[in-house]
């Protein structure tokens, strides 16, 4: 297992078209997350499901935006109609459920870096 | 809400210099803190964390202590090298939650 995968690594799309991002977690995490990081910020969380729920999601997520992960495994971020606003890394983050308390850090991928123009 | 505050970057060090990075955060229950490092051209790692107060982090000769009385968690190593040039990101998960807030991050460049 090499981690956390996502893909592309980078996208580039005219404004106003959609784009669909794939992100595949450790095979044995049960958690994962959705952020989104702009320059010079540190990341912004935006969604995240336990196996294939989706159980929370930011204020950030408008309605152009949807998550998705059937069958608990992959999961998909689409954004509609993009806006050069959306220009930003969108990370892709899996953990393990460990009790009550963060026995377990998130492992990170390496993200995929939007660029509407 | 929740928030971390981190100083400002960057920061410049000559290697074998002492590192402190400042993280400040506010958050309504009792968080769990951390410290995550982003190389250049890298996903974010966890670097160490603390879950309960006075709880000490410490990994790869960083150490971070949970101060709950001036709800603070800042980041040392007592002598940088040049690998350890990246950005370092302060973050909490407040109580229940499973979302991490972040800090802005700060530059770390350590020159030979």
């Amino acid at each position: 297992d090499t981690g956390v995968s996502q893909d592309p690594r980078h996208k580039i799309t005219k404004r106003g078209q959609n784009v669909t991002f794939r992100c595949d977690p450790i095979s044995e995490h049960n958690r994962l997350y959705w952020y989104r990081q702009t320059l010079g910020q540190g990341p912004e969380f935006l969604t995240y499901f336990q196996n294939e729920a989706q159980l929370e999601k930011s204020r950030l997520l408008s309605d152009r935006f949807s998550a998705e992960r059937p069958k608990g495994s992959f999961s998909t971020l689409e954004i509609q109609r993009t806006e050069q606003g959306d220009s930003a890394m969108y990370l892709c983050a899996s953990s393990l459920r460990g009790g009550t308390t963060w026995n377990y850090g998130y492992t990170f991928g390496s993200g995929t870096r939007l660029t509407v123009v | 809400g929740d928030s971390v505050t981190q100083m400002e970057g960057p920061v410049t060090l000559s290697e074998e210099a002492f590192l402190t990075i400042n993280c400040t955060y506010t958050a309504t229950g009792y968080p769990s803190l951390f410290w995550y490092v982003q190389y250049p051209g890298e996903g974010l790692q966890l670097l160490l964390k603390a879950t309960k107060a006075d709880d000490k982090g410490s990994n790869k000769g960083f150490e971070a202590t949970y101060r709950k009385e001036t709800t603070s968690f800042h980041l040392e190593k007592g002598s940088v090298q040049v690998s350890d040039s990246a950005v370092y990101f302060c973050a909490l998960a407040d109580t229940g939650r499973r979302a991490l807030t972040f800090g802005s991050g700060t530059r770390l460049q350590v020159q030979p």
